[in-house]
């Protein structure tokens, strides 16, 4: 599966928009982008997926280039509560193990 | 209905000890997982199951065994504790497998092991 790259932290102002970047320059044709988060001391959360079409879902918007070579999630209204690390991953589509890495510190502030 | 859950949530032990986290699910799904993530945060897969049969098995010490008893249960019991061992455990499951995606992952609260 391809590697993807996170920023280490960002910060958001709560009712704004929170826009994390991914980059995934070398992903394949047959491999999805997974979007998940983890508030602190919790199991991780699904948010959203895409192959190549933007998707919107109640809690996300995922913006991937036509190259496919980055995405942008997008949290439209960030709260206090959004406050996590979110992890991008990419992964092949018939593949079942999802590999984290890092991920973006989000920081939601008053 | 809490939909993965594990027992127990906190756990401290000596070293040496051996020790068992269960883990169950009511979604219906037919693969689970057990992942760990260390003090630095960093979240690995360890095991998979499929419908009971194990799929996925990473470079785990053989102290560490998986074990499905049906496909809504996957219990992680671990022989002669180390002090490297100390982590928070995951159990997850989800509904694809080998079905052209793996389909999103509904994860527990956690473990969390500490051995002194």
């Amino acid at each position: 599966d391809a590697k993807t790259t996170q920023p280490t932290s960002m910060d958001c102002a709560e009712g704004r928009a929170a826009n994390l970047p991914c980059n995934h320059s070398t992903i394949s044709g047959n491999e999805y982008v997974y979007w998940y988060r983890q508030i602190h001391s919790q199991g991780p959360q699904y948010i959203i997926h895409g192959l190549k079409n933007n998707e919107t879902n109640e809690m996300a918007s995922l913006i991937i280039t036509e190259d496919r070579k980055s995405s942008t999630l997008i949290l439209p209204h960030a709260t206090l509560r959004d406050t996590a690390v979110y992890y991008c991953i990419a992964l092949t589509g018939g593949g079942n193990k999802l590999t984290f890495g890092t991920g973006t510190q989000l920081k939601v502030e008053l | 209905d809490t939909a993965v859950s594990q027992t127990p949530k906190y756990l401290v032990t000596q070293m040496g000890n051996d020790k068992s986290i269960k883990c169950e699910q009511n979604l219906g799904h037919d693969t689970m997982y057990w992942y760990k993530q260390d003090s630095k945060k960093f979240l690995k897969i360890m095991f998979s199951y499929n419908n009971k049969e194990l799929i996925i098995n990473e470079t785990v010490p053989n102290r560490f065994s998986p074990k499905s008893p049906d496909k809504a249960h996957l219990n992680l019991h671990i022989n002669s504790l180390e002090l490297g061992d100390s982590a928070v455990y995951f159990c997850a499951s989800s509904r694809y497998v080998n079905r052209g995606r793996v389909g999103e992952l509904f994860f527990g609260e956690g473990s969390r092991l500490t051995v002194l």
